[in-house]
């Protein structure tokens, strides 16, 4: 099975740097991705880092340690409209070519002006 | 480019009512499609997924079902409802491959089971 822990909620001032944290124990391993979704809103995709590469959008980018189980996504230049909740998720299905993702119970960030 | 249409975008079932969710995907061909469900305050779910036409997987027994009729449409259904299959419902589609993991969401239905 799978399992993502990370903070429950994170706060900021505007303009500053955070860095929302993921740990995951999975039975198998291909990458790492971070979801980013407002209130009532759908998730959009922010970031992706394993096996194959590294995607990152914007002011968002990753890191991930494969040995340590272990990422994290930074924001930079925080803006009010970062305030949501931040979901990492994992992808297990290494070799197959479909995109089954197994999220964390997501982290809330709240940005102060 | 590629669009996603979920509806209804709100329902209010009774307990042993049925249940129909539709969404659709136009501008790509052959997608993955997922359908999640999120709990007020966590995580998202993942509840079925397809790679085509009449192939459904379910990630977890349960009291939801889905079909693929056509390549671009996913439908979760229930025969009667429960109290516990209240939750935001998201519909999803990837490109298979490299990238599958990159995922776009519906708009989502949120479903109160009264």
């Amino acid at each position: 099975g799978q399992s993502l822990e990370q903070p429950s909620e994170v706060t900021a001032v505007e303009g500053a740097i955070v860095q929302i944290n993921c740990t995951y124990q999975t039975s198998g391993f291909y990458g790492l991705s971070w979801y980013q979704q407002h209130d009532g809103g759908a998730p959009t995709f922010l970031s992706y880092n394993g096996l194959d590469g590294l995607e990152e959008t914007g002011r968002f980018s990753s890191f991930l340690s494969r040995s340590d189980s272990y990422g994290y996504l930074l924001l930079q230049e925080l803006q009010m409209k970062d305030s949501a909740s931040y979901f990492c998720a994992v992808r297990a299905d290494r070799g197959s070519t479909l995109g089954r993702l197994y999220f964390g119970r997501g982290t809330q960030l709240t940005v102060w002006p | 480019s590629q669009t996603i249409h979920q509806w209804p975008a709100t329902l209010v079932q009774p307990v042993g009512s049925p249940l129909s969710l539709e969404c659709t995907v136009e501008g790509t061909s052959n997608p993955n499609l997922y359908w999640y469900r999120q709990a007020a305050g966590r995580g998202l779910q993942l509840l079925f997924y397809s790679v085509g036409i009449g192939q459904i997987s379910s990630e977890v027994p349960q009291n939801l079902s889905a079909s693929r009729p056509q390549d671009r449409q996913f439908i979760l259904s229930s025969k009667k409802l429960l109290l516990s299959d209240s939750g935001f419902y998201l519909c999803a589609w990837s490109v298979p491959g490299r990238r599958a993991e990159k995922l776009f969401f519906g708009s989502g239905t949120q479903l109160s089971v009264l």
